[in-house]
């Protein structure tokens, strides 16, 4: 069966070190997604790309974070420099084509657990 | 401001009883509304979509329904066994396009045997 593909699945950095996290959505999925999701708390949106264009990264801290999609396959989300508010778990997530009319799970990936010391 | 509130924290049942829970929401119009178990550790894993015009969406053992009046969902997992212990959460779509999905803060569910 195909996944949503994520690493690394653990990073331990000290703050201000740059870090970088990896997705491959599964394939013909053109919709992906960044989430946060904090101990305790719900997923909540950093970044969404529909093939290599960004369609909301409204609730993305950019002066610190950056995320890519260069050819609308995989995508690199980058935090530079860490502080210790990012540990969190870093979830990717992906959409099936034709998901506009409300038939649209998502599937996430096994996510990337961030520590900032 | 959006809000999406689950009952509680925490869930703790015996098992083979009935597990509810609850989600409410305000300052939302959601066209739909999804439910996900995450497992410690992992990424979410979708259950089950119902649509603002479904009253009640059935699969197995898991049942939702959808009141757009009192801006509520239950989610009820029937005969529940200690491998339902996960935290659910609930998610709103407001179906125009691919809008991401908006996550309450989840349930974490304890069936004890």
């Amino acid at each position: 069966e195909a996944e949503v593909a994520q690493s690394p699945r653990y990073k331990i950095t000290e703050k201000s070190q740059a870090v970088a996290f990896w997705c491959d959505p599964i394939s013909g999925h053109a919709t992906l997604y960044w989430y946060r999701q904090i101990l305790g708390q719900g997923p909540e949106l950093l970044v969404q790309f529909q093939d290599e264009s960004v369609v909301d990264d409204s609730q993305l801290p950019k002066d610190r974070f950056s995320a890519e999609r260069l050819k609308g396959v995989d995508s690199t989300l980058k935090i530079q420099p860490a502080e210790l508010g990012d540990s969190a778990m870093y979830l990717c997530a992906s959409r099936p084509p034709g998901s506009g009319i409300g038939t649209g799970e998502l599937f996430f990936g096994e996510g990337s657990r961030l520590t900032v010391l | 401001s959006q809000k999406i509130e689950q009952n509680s924290e925490a869930l703790n049942i015996q098992e083979g009883k009935t597990a509810t829970l609850t989600c409410n929401y305000t300052n939302y119009s959601p066209a739909y509304l999804q439910w996900y178990r995450q497992d410690p550790g992992r990424g979410p894993v979708f259950l089950l979509l119902i649509r603002e015009n479904e009253k009640e969406k059935r699969k197995e053992r898991l049942k939702v329904t959808f009141d757009t009046t009192l801006k509520q969902s239950l989610f009820h997992i029937t005969a529940s066994q200690p491998a339902d212990s996960a935290t659910y959460l609930c998610a709103l779509d407001k179906g125009s396009g691919n809008t991401p999905l908006v996550f309450g803060k989840g349930t974490r569910l304890s069936v004890i045997a």
